[in-house]
């Protein structure tokens, strides 16, 4: 049981080219969330979905794409990568919504030049 | 809009001190997460309140839900230096359409020195 595992975990991308990271869970979790991690911003929402292709936009979505097409896989992709997207992303799932922990991945640590 | 904010921002101790990092929400919250983060790693969920005025244990950890759930807060009793982390307090996102979600607060850097 791997719970939540992320793909890549390191990439630096110049300004300008696209990317997918993709994310999977093993635990048949309904809820999915991408987030991204800044220092001292905390965790913010970029995009999240409560099930099989659907998908919601989060606090800062612009950007960024999202898609859900099996229920344990979410992938968010970066269409023309802008040096304000560098940060660490972070996928999670929960079983449910609002009341159920949320399982988060490893991270994917990104750097846009 | 809906904020959580948490104090302070960071806290240095020596080990063996206490420490409390504090969770105010601008709503209501119907529930409270609590997330730690050790460095380079991600954030795991530690707990759950639910009830007004709620307390629950976990070995050396304290957790309080306020009384008008506004408001929470996380003790640690002689801290070791694998308390070292982030600590995130967590409550649902209540404007609508945003079902499942969670607003995180921006998170209490610990540091022990031993």
């Amino acid at each position: 049981n791997a719970g939540v595992t992320q793909t890549p975990k390191f990439r630096v991308l110049k300004t300008g080219q696209s990317m997918t990271l993709l994310c999977a869970q093993d635990m048949n979790h309904e809820y999915m969330y991408w987030y991204r991690q800044d220092p001292g911003m905390g965790l913010r929402l970029i995009h999240y979905s409560v099930g099989e292709g659907t998908t919601a936009k989060g606090e800062v979505p612009d950007g960024y794409n999202v898609s859900r097409l099996k229920k344990q896989n979410f992938l968010l992709g970066l269409e023309s990568a802008a040096p304000s997207q560098t940060s660490v992303y972070f996928c999670a799932s929960s079983s449910r919504g609002q009341t159920y922990e949320q399982y988060f991945g490893p991270g994917t640590r990104l750097t846009v030049t | 809009g809906q904020q959580v904010m948490q104090i302070p921002q960071y806290q240095h101790v020596q080990e063996g001190e206490d420490f409390t990092t504090y969770c105010n929400s601008s709503t209501t919250l119907s529930n409270i997460q609590w997330y730690k983060q050790r460095p380079g790693g991600h954030p795991v969920f530690l707990i759950q309140l639910v009830k007004s005025g709620e307390v629950k244990k976990q070995k050396r950890l304290t957790f309080q839900f306020g009384e008008a759930k506004k408001n929470s807060s996380l003790h640690i009793t002689a801290t070791q230096t694998t308390d070292v982390g982030t600590y995130f307090c967590a409550g649902p996102v209540n404007y609508g359409g945003s079902q499942g979600n969670l607003i995180f607060g921006k998170g209490t850097k610990l540091s022990v020195k031993p």
